[in-house]
């Protein structure tokens, strides 16, 4: 199993749909979990950190579920500048600079 | 400010050449990374500075050296690579073990 997974997608959805990727984490000591936003050819960028109480931030919410060992991005009302791979982050150990990426979850926003 | 800069944008070289991507930040930050990614791929860890000493290296071929000089910058430097190293490297910086913030990266192309 991999330390991190996600859905690669791509995710085609409509101009207002909601939309929600999953992340699923192997390792349950995980201590940091990040949503990382990617356009093509560019570096990636910190879209949200992601807290034990689930945080929002305008259309976008995160969530962490320890017990399922799983993290959630949900996308309200998406725009097409939303088009993007989102990349799930986890940081397993505490004190340790090797953060785990996911492969990214592509995202497609149809006008 | 969470800027990361990156110099080159781009790079193109030679097999026999030696040239030095640069890293810098001005957050404070202890931790500063290398990672190279391929297209459609997630970035893949390559090296860790801590308090500018290297504590992870992710058994990175030796035609890539890396070197933090101060608190500040970071450069990785390249000799006798091979076209499958073309790739988009990526610097980034961190506080601790929370949020990492990437530069722009390097786009490199070996011949």
């Amino acid at each position: 199993r991999k330390e991190v997974e996600q859905d690669p997608g791509p995710f085609n959805v409509p101009e207002g749909a909601t939309v929600a990727f999953n992340c699923t984490y192997s390792n349950s000591a995980s201590q940091s979990f990040f949503w990382y936003r990617q356009d093509c050819r560019k570096e990636p960028k910190l879209l949200m950190s992601v807290y034990s109480s689930g945080n929002e931030d305008g259309r976008f919410t995160a969530q962490l579920n320890r017990a399922s060992q799983y993290i959630s991005l949900l996308i309200r009302d998406s725009k097409l500048s939303d088009s993007a791979t989102y990349l799930c982050v986890v940081n397993p150990t505490s004190g340790t600079y090797k953060y785990i990426f996911g492969t990214g979850t592509r995202l497609k926003v149809l006008a | 400010d969470t800027e990361v800069t990156q110099t080159p944008k781009h790079l193109v070289m030679g097999m026999t050449n030696k040239k030095s991507l640069k890293c810098e930040q001005h957050m404070g930050h202890r931790a500063m990374y290398w990672y190279k990614q391929k297209a459609k791929k997630p970035p893949e860890l390559m090296f860790v500075y801590s308090y500018e000493k290297l504590s992870i290296n992710e058994s990175v071929p030796s035609r890539f050296s890396p070197e933090c000089p101060n608190s500040s910058l970071l450069n990785l430097h390249l000799h006798a690579l091979q076209p499958e190293d073309s790739a988009l490297y990526l610097c980034a910086s961190s506080g601790g073990t929370d949020t990492q913030y990437f530069g722009p990266g390097t786009r490199l192309t070996v011949l």
